[in-house]
């Protein structure tokens, strides 16, 4: 079944900086690529629902880069500010069982004012 | 419209203990999961259910876990009996279940502490 690997588990940067959070995966067919964002006791929202066609899709202060040559997907802060502060999952669905989603084992981003 | 709501938000139990974890999805969706989260292992899927059937029980977790859904708004989550490695936040989630690559939408949990 699909694997997804995701890096770093933990991540600290200043306010203003980057934040860069990657995702492997290992199924070729998989077709759709969801970030969601955690905020401690919260619940799990979504950030970006990516198709397997758009390599590059921008949001509000980040931008989701998908390689499916390389099997890649990553997200980009561009200029992380305090309320970034969380935890950010990647997942994974594959083609015709597009309801179960795969997820990476999260990364927990800290920025510093 | 109101989200996924799960209770209890925290439980604290003995082990041997049985223990009922409660989701009402977000209205009008057919699509309800059931998912662990663990720092190690991350979230694993626990069951599923499309229109109020089960569609896949997680293998590793079919002996003492149990998800049922009587009706399109309500779904249970039994552990029976509990263990200390039980201990997780479980996290239920609804999506609309229109096709492929739907988006889910969760609660914000039940934290369980198994002692």
């Amino acid at each position: 079944g699909e694997q997804v690997e995701q890096r770093p588990p933990h991540l600290s940067v200043r306010e203003g900086d980057s934040a860069v959070i990657t995702c492997t995966y290992t199924d070729p067919n998989s077709y759709y690529f969801f970030w969601y964002k955690q905020e401690p006791g919260a619940s799990l929202q979504l950030l970006m629902k990516v198709f397997s066609s758009t390599e590059i899709n921008e949001g509000q202060g980040f931008t989701v880069l998908l390689n499916k040559k390389d099997k890649r997907l990553s997200l980009n802060l561009t200029a992380a500010h305090p309320g970034d502060s969380a935890a950010y999952f990647c997942a994974v669905s594959v083609g015709n069982m597009g309801y179960k989603l795969t997820f990476g084992t999260g990364t927990s981003l800290l920025v510093d004012p | 419209d109101a989200g996924v709501t799960q209770t209890p938000r925290h439980e604290v139990a003995e082990k041997g203990q049985t223990i009922i974890l409660k989701c009402e999805p977000v209205s009008g969706h057919n699509d309800l999961f059931w998912y662990r989260q663990t720092k190690i292992q991350g979230l694993e899927l626990l069951s599923y259910f499309r229109s109020k059937s089960l569609m896949e029980d997680g293998g590793a977790f079919k002996d003492r876990f149990k998800a049922e859904m009587l009706n399109s708004s309500f779904s249970t989550l039994k552990i029976q009996p509990t263990e200390p490695k039980d201990s997780a936040v479980y996290l239920c989630a609804s999506s609309p279940g229109q096709g492929a690559g739907n988006t889910l939408y969760f609660g914000e949990g039940s934290r369980l502490i198994v002692v």
